[in-house]
């Protein structure tokens, strides 16, 4: 299985911050990586797919870059409805796999 | 606007086959994969596996000798079986359409879950 090592678990940061999360991947999957995020009792949203393409509807001040193993999302300016978990997926091969989440906090 | 809701027992014996069936609501099942992911507490998310609208199946290794998917798009619903439970498979399960655009896959749509807990 492919595995997805996310970080940092959990960080803490004030309105109007910039957020960055990493992936890496255990081998390289060149951009088959997608974003997700996910607010408590709420359906989990995709931010980002392919690494980098932002989803209809979803504010620019969110990014995805990276290629091979390595992988960003970055939130430019973090707004006050961005507190949430977000998580990366891998789509380049069975079983899909997830990272392990980040849990973004005031 | 494609939504997915998750239905079931939230509460299953051990050893005994745990039922959920996903429904669509909103747009046709035609030419999609349908999946399930679930997540344990504590840990990540772990994918289950996925149906294309045709019945071809593709399951996660690590469950494969439990699982079994199927799909009627008549009833707009897709289900997941997975048999001989254990404390293990308490989980928050969720069902989500898996588009792919070329090469590319992502789930774009995704119900909110259903929490089910494995216990005597």
């Amino acid at each position: 299985d492919i595995q997805m090592t996310q970080s940092p678990s959990a960080l803490s940061a004030s309105v109007g911050d910039r957020v960055t999360i990493t992936c890496r991947a255990s081998l390289s999957i060149t951009s088959f990586v997608n974003w997700y995020q996910q607010k408590p009792g709420r359906a989990p949203k995709l931010l980002v797919s392919a690494a980098s393409n932002l989803q209809s509807g979803v504010p620019s001040r969110f990014s995805g870059s990276g290629s091979g193993t390595e992988f960003t999302l970055t939130i430019s300016s973090l707004q006050p409805e961005d507190f949430a978990t977000y998580f990366c997926q891998q789509s380049y091969g069975i079983p899909r796999t997830f990272g392990q989440g980040t849990k973004v906090e005031i | 606007q494609v939504q997915l809701q998750e239905s079931g027992p939230g509460l299953v014996r051990p050893a005994e086959t745990l039922s959920l069936i996903c429904t669509v609501s909103g747009g046709s099942m035609s030419n999609f994969y349908w999946s399930w992911i679930r997540l344990p507490p504590g840990k990540e998310l772990e994918w289950i596996g996925y149906i294309y609208s045709s019945g071809t199946t593709k399951y996660n290794p690590s469950l494969k000798s439990r699982v079994t998917m199927s799909v009627d798009t008549s009833k707009n619903q897709f289900s997941l079986r997975l048999n001989s439970v254990t404390a293990a498979d308490t989980a928050v399960y969720y069902c989500a359409r898996e588009f792919n655009l070329g090469f590319h896959y992502y789930m774009d749509v995704w119900g909110k879950g259903t929490t089910v807990a494995v216990s005597s």
